[in-house]
C-alpha cells in the first residue's frame, strides 16, 4: 500500500505476556519512528532508527521495550513482560530523509493508523 | 525536557465559525507542525513551518510560525462538520524527534 501499515490493529494482552508491534514504512522511506499516545494525550517519542541504525531509544521507558530494524525496512516493536501502564496506542511514523544533527530539521513524517494495546 | 503548551483543551462552535489554537513552548524549535487526528487513526499533517515569522495558509486553514520561535497558532476558518478531531501542534527537533502538544478536541455543530 501506499502508507504506513501496522499490525495488529488491536491486541489485547494479559499482563505479563510479550508483544511484537509490526509496522511496514513508506517504501524508500530512510527515517522510522515509534510513538506511544496514551488516551487524551499527544504521541510520546519512543524511538528512531535511520535505515537500519537505531540512533534514538531515549524514549522508551523501560528495557521492558525492545525495537529493531533489521533490513531498514520493516521495524517491530517488541514489549516483553506487559503491565497495565504499557496500555497506549502505538503509532509508527517513516519519513524520506534522515535527520542529520546538525543543520536545519526538515521532512514530513508520515504517520500509520497505530496499534492499540490493551493489557489487562 | 521540552514541552507544548496547547490550548484551547476543546472546542465546541458552530459550523461556519472561524476557530483558532495555538501553542507555546519554553524552548526554540526550528520547525512547527500541525497535525490532525480522528478516531482510530494516526495524526495527519496539515501544515508544516520552517521559518520564523512564516505564514503558511492551506485551504481554510492558516498557520503562523511565532517570531520568537517559541509559538505557533492555527486557524480554520467557515468550519464545517468534517473539520472535527483533535488538533496537534508539534515541534520538531535536529534529530528528528517530534514532541507534541497535549492537543485541542474541536466539535462542530452543524
Amino acid at each position: 500500500g501506499a502508507g504506513v501499515s501496522q499490525s495488529p490493529r488491536y491486541k489485547v494482552a494479559k499482563r505479563g505476556q510479550d508483544v511484537a508491534l509490526r509496522c511496514d514504512p513508506i517504501s524508500g522511506h530512510v527515517s522510522l519512528f515509534w510513538y506511544q499516545q496514551a488516551l487524551g494525550q499527544g504521541p510520546e517519542f519512543l524511538t528512531y532508527f535511520q535505515n537500519e541504525a537505531q540512533l534514538d531509544k531515549s524514549g522508551l521507558p523501560s528495557d521492558r521495550f525492545f525495537a529493531e530494524r533489521p533490513e531498514g525496512s520493516v521495524s517491530t516493536l517488541k514489549i516483553q513482560r506487559t503491565q497495565q501502564e504499557d496500555s497506549a496506542v502505538y503509532l509508527c511514523a517513516s519519513s524520506l530523509r534522515g535527520f542529520k544533527r546538525s543543520g536545519r530539521a526538515e521532512g514530513e513524517l508520515f504517520f500509520g493508523e497505530g496499534s492499540r494495546l490493551t493489557v489487562l | 525536557g521540552q514541552q507544548l503548551n496547547q490550548s484551547p483543551q476543546s472546542m465546541f462552535i458552530q459550523e461556519g465559525e472561524d476557530v483558532s489554537m495555538n501553542c507555546t513552548s519554553s524552548s526554540i524549535f526550528n520547525t512547527w507542525l500541525w497535525y490532525k487526528q480522528e478516531p482510530g487513526e494516526g495524526p495527519v499533517l496539515l501544515i508544516a513551518l520552517y521559518k520564523a515569522g512564516e505564514l503558511t495558509s492551506n485551504g481554510r486553514l492558516t498557520a503562523q510560525f511565532g517570531i520568537t520561535r517559541k509559538d505557533s497558532f492555527l486557524n480554520i476558518s467557515a468550519s464545517i462538520p468534517s473539520d472535527v478531531g483533535i488538533y496537534f501542534c508539534a515541534g520538531l527537533i535536529l534529530t528528528g524527534k517530534l514532541i507534541f502538544g497535549q492537543g485541542t478536541t474541536l466539535q462542530v455543530k452543524p
